[in-house]
């Protein structure tokens, strides 16, 4: 399973556009990408997936490069309820169907007023 | 949200007792995962199943057993709990096939003394 590297930590202010980047060089053709986000005593919750080029939704932007070692998650016009840890993760296949994933350490995003 | 429910969602056990934490869901998912949260590690896996009675070992699942009778339960067995165990642990679904999206419980927090 493919590791990822991402910032530690990242201060922003309420209404910037956050750009988080992530590395996975070992990553396998099969492999997607997703991030999650987490917020103190809950669970992750899923933000965007994608597998290459760009992808958005109502959240969130997702571009990956067409060698697929990195990826950025872009937050538009942050928020201080966006202040929060923000995890990369490579989504390994398994089996028939399912994904299994490796977790990194995170970024911890601080949005200020 | 999704229909998962892990339970106990606090415990406090001693060195060397069993302890087995549950996690059920109501959303009929086929893929069902275990996780530990520590600081500065993220989220590791440590089981996770594809289907009743299919399961298979994550990144760190020594100490750890798991069991899936129904496609609603999935129950994560530690034999004889040390004080490393001491951690947040987390549930995780996922529909299948071809879904990296996966639901998250709002975690148990296990404290071995």
């Amino acid at each position: 399973l493919a590791k990822t590297t991402q910032p530690v930590s990242m201060d922003s202010y309420e209404g910037q556009e956050v750009n988080i980047t992530c590395s996975h060089n070992n990553i396998a053709t099969n492999d997607y990408i997703t991030w999650y986000q987490q917020f103190p005593s809950q669970g992750p919750r899923f933000i965007i997936q994608g597998y290459k080029t760009k992808v958005t939704n109502e959240v969130a932007s997702l571009f990956i490069p067409a060698d697929r070692k990195s990826s950025t998650l872009s937050l538009p016009r942050v928020s201080l309820s966006d202040t929060a840890v923000y995890y990369c993760l490579v989504a390994s296949r398994v089996g028939t169907g399912g994904f299994k994933t490796i977790f990194g350490a995170g970024t911890r995003l601080f949005v200020k007023a | 949200d999704a229909g998962i429910t892990q339970s106990p969602r606090h415990k406090v056990t001693e060195t060397g007792t069993p302890v087995t934490l549950r996690c059920h869901q109501t959303e009929n998912h086929r893929y069902m995962y275990w996780y530990r949260q520590d600081p500065g590690h993220g989220l590791r896996l440590i089981h996770y199943s594809y289907g009743v009675k299919d399961t298979d070992k994550g990144e760190v699942s020594d100490g750890y057993s798991v069991s899936r009778s129904k496609t609603e339960d999935f129950l994560l067995t530690l034999e004889s709990a040390t004080s490393s165990q001491t951690s947040v642990y987390f549930c995780a679904i996922s529909p299948a096939p071809g879904d990296t999206e996966a639901f998250f419980g709002q975690g148990t927090r296990l404290t071995v003394v």
